[in-house]
């Protein structure tokens, strides 16, 4: 079965340091993952997804996230924080084959001035 | 317009009220999924239609019943609701050939309906 575990329900940074979300995940197969940020009153965008390719992943808007599979994370960073990044963060996992998307209970993230 | 929409945005109801969300995809998509986004609790998938067969029910009570005419439309009709039903209820399309919730496909999500459930 797979699971996904976001460590950090809240994480707050100043503009301009660097962005760390931490996602660990379980999975029976070869997983493709996904991190997804929901801003308030919208509907989910996709930022990244890994899919068995490179495993370091760009995203949009200078997310990237890179594939460890031997500590099974998938965490989410980007080196300079702008105020429009303040938002909810979500780390998705699906095993490989016919099964739904796993979403974790997401990170919000707070940008201070 | 682009994307994925739903109306209504926000609804209040009460529990006797029979009420539908739709949701609409301008991707050309062939799969759409309903899910439920309740505080403090991650995104829980209600309904899976692709093509429009439905291929995933995830035990939900009888009183949410989806409906998919076609590929582009998709309704979620709603009686006798409780109060815990109040959430935000999402919906997503995504390009999905294998006739199932293929999680490699990316799934596009509209901005949601607000549910209040006095």
């Amino acid at each position: 079965a797979q699971s996904v575990t976001q460590l950090d329900s809240h994480v707050s940074v100043s503009e301009g340091t660097p962005v760390l979300l931490r996602c660990n995940y379980s999975s029976s197969y070869s997983p493709s993952l996904f991190w997804y940020v929901q801003h308030p009153n919208k509907g989910l965008q996709l930022l990244l997804k890994y899919t068995s390719a490179a495993t370091l992943v760009k995203g949009i808007n200078g997310f990237e996230a890179e594939f460890k599979k031997s500590e099974t994370s998938f965490h989410l960073t980007k080196p300079s924080a702008h105020m429009s990044d303040a938002a909810e963060y979500f780390c998705v996992v699906s095993d490989s084959g016919n099964t739904p998307l796993v979403f974790g209970k997401g990170t919000r993230l707070s940008v201070i001035a | 317009e682009t994307g994925v929409t739903q109306t209504p945005r926000h609804l209040v109801m009460g529990m006797t009220n029979k009420k539908s969300l739709k949701c609409e995809q301008h991707l050309g998509h062939n799969a759409m999924y309903w899910y439920k986004q309740s505080a403090k609790k991650p995104l829980e998938l209600m309904f899976v239609y692709n093509f429009k067969e439905q291929t995933e029910n995830n035990s939900v009570p009888s009183r949410f019943s989806p409906e998919c005419p076609n590929s582009s439309h998709l309704f979620l009709h709603l009686h006798t609701l409780q109060p815990e039903d109040s959430a935000l209820y999402l919906c997503a399309s995504s390009q999905d050939p294998s006739g199932g919730a293929l999680g490699t496909d990316t799934q596009y999500f509209g901005p949601g309906t607000r549910l209040t459930v006095l």
